[in-house]
């Protein structure tokens, strides 16, 4: 099973509309979560992180349920410049080391 | 505050050849890593230093790959006898607490072998 796993999509929504992502993690002692978003051909950027009481930060909503093991990205009203590819990121411990793990990413494209 | 500076930004070598890719942390930052993006796929890890340490190595391939993060200057991943596969991305991240925080990317160097 791979440590953080996510839908590649891609997802194709029109402009305007709500999309969700969702994504999930094996390690049951991760820590600290986050959302990060790729746009082609450049470096991945921190979107937000995702706190266990859940967090929002414009149209963006994050959401962590660490009895399952998964997080959520809500993304509403959205725009041309969302288009890109969303990273879901896990904090862990592995082989005494902690790092940052990626999942896959899920690919956005927002249509007008 | 200058951010991750990766350089070169690109980097073209024959096969056979030596690649150096260089990474400066934030300032104040002393946790560096190293990950590897190929095209059309994720972000692999690949190493992570401390000053002066290597303190996980367990996505660099054994063979032709090492890193290091001496005392002074820049973090340096070096290929040697590059292949055509070696192609890729090459992305430098630093953190102040370990990771607890998130990690703050350098722009890439994009390694290309001919």
């Amino acid at each position: 099973r791979k440590e953080v796993e996510q839908d590649p999509g891609p997802f194709n929504v029109p402009e305007g509309a709500t999309v969700a992502f969702n994504c999930t993690y094996s390690n049951s002692a991760s820590q600290s979560f986050f959302w990060y978003r790729q746009d082609c051909r450049k470096e991945p950027k921190l979107l937000m992180s995702v706190y266990s009481s859940g967090n929002e930060d414009g149209r963006f909503t994050a959401q962590l349920n660490r009895a399952s093991q998964y997080i959520s990205l809500l993304i509403r009203d959205s725009k041309l410049s969302d288009s890109a590819t969303y990273l879901c990121v896990v904090n862990a411990l592995i082989q005494g080391a902690q790092k940052l793990v990626f999942g896959q990413g899920t690919r956005l494209t927002i249509n007008p | 505050n200058a951010g991750v500076m990766q350089n070169p930004r690109h980097l073209v070598r024959r096969r056979g050849q030596e690649a150096r890719l260089r990474c400066s942390p934030m300032k104040g930052h002393s946790h560096v890593y190293w990950y590897r993006q190929l095209p059309e796929e994720g972000l692999k890890f690949m190493v992570y230093l401390q000053k002066e340490n290597i303190i996980d190595e367990s996505g660099m391939p054994k063979e032709r790959f090492s890193a290091e993060f001496p005392k002074e200057g820049p973090s340096i991943l070096r290929i040697q006898q590059v292949v055509r596969g070696d192609s890729a991305a090459y992305f430098c991240a630093s953190s102040q607490t370990g990771g607890a925080d998130g990690y703050t990317f350098g722009s890439g160097t994009r390694l290309t072998v001919v």
